[in-house]
């Protein structure tokens, strides 16, 4: 079973300009999520989908994020503009089911610095 | 502060001994959840035990929960080098669904 993809694995830019991660999850899972992970933290829920519905997204900057996931499959994070305060790995899951704090798969992440 | 924080903040010992990691949190919850993450790696889902459970075992690993003092802990025995790396608990709480809070880890590193 191939498990959840995130591209880039690494991205470099400047203060101001815009960036956009990419995950693809397990096929058949229904959940996707959206991390942020700063060094020495653990992850911070950014955003929850349930199918291409949002569910949580209580804890995104809504004045500089944004989050999509069409035809309830892959998902793109946005940011723009970055600031310096957003350097951290953005790590994607998935996981089958929608309820109860099912077991989640990550991604190897994307880490980002802004300079 | 944190849902989920775990103790010690490091821990190094010696390839062969036991590791032992705690977890205390401040709600109730549906369930709690140990993830490990290797270094630039991400998040590997190690076990999981519900409110209504008290301990749970997968090969060398034994996780203790104990509801009434809001806490857990997770025993890897007979350490490898291997097993170096951050360990991460995480609760799924009745009010907010499937969300999973993170604490800020335990870094183990293992000796050869």
């Amino acid at each position: 079973e191939a498990g959840v993809a995130q591209s880039p694995r690494y991205k470099i830019i400047e203060k101001r300009q815009s960036v956009a991660f990419w995950c693809n999850p397990i096929s058949g899972h229904a959940t996707l999520y959206w991390y942020q992970q700063i060094l020495g933290q653990g992850p911070k829920l950014l955003i929850q989908f349930q199918n291409n519905g949002v569910v949580d997204d209580s804890q995104l900057p809504k004045d500089r994020f944004s989050a999509e996931r069409l035809k309830g499959v892959d998902s793109t994070l946005k940011i723009q503009p970055a600031k310096l305060e957003d350097s951290a790995v953005y790590l994607c899951a998935s996981s089958w089911g929608t309820s109860g704090g099912n077991e989640q798969f990550f991604g190897p992440g994307t880490r980002l610095t802004v300079l | 502060s944190q849902q989920g924080e775990e103790d010690p903040q490091a821990l190094s010992i010696q390839e062969g001994e036991n590791a032992t990691m705690n977890c205390s949190y401040k709600t109730s919850i549906n369930n709690l959840q140990w993830y490990r993450q290797n270094s630039g790696r991400g998040l590997v889902h190690l076990i999981l035990i519900r409110s209504n459970e008290r301990e749970k075992h997968s090969g060398r690993l034994r996780v203790t929960l104990d509801t009434s003092k809001k806490s857990s802990s997770l025993l890897i025995t007979a350490s490898r080098a291997a097993d170096t790396a951050s360990y991460f608990c995480a609760t799924a709480n009745p009010s907010s669904g499937s969300r999973l809070t993170f604490g800020e880890g335990t870094q183990l590193t293992v000796n050869p």
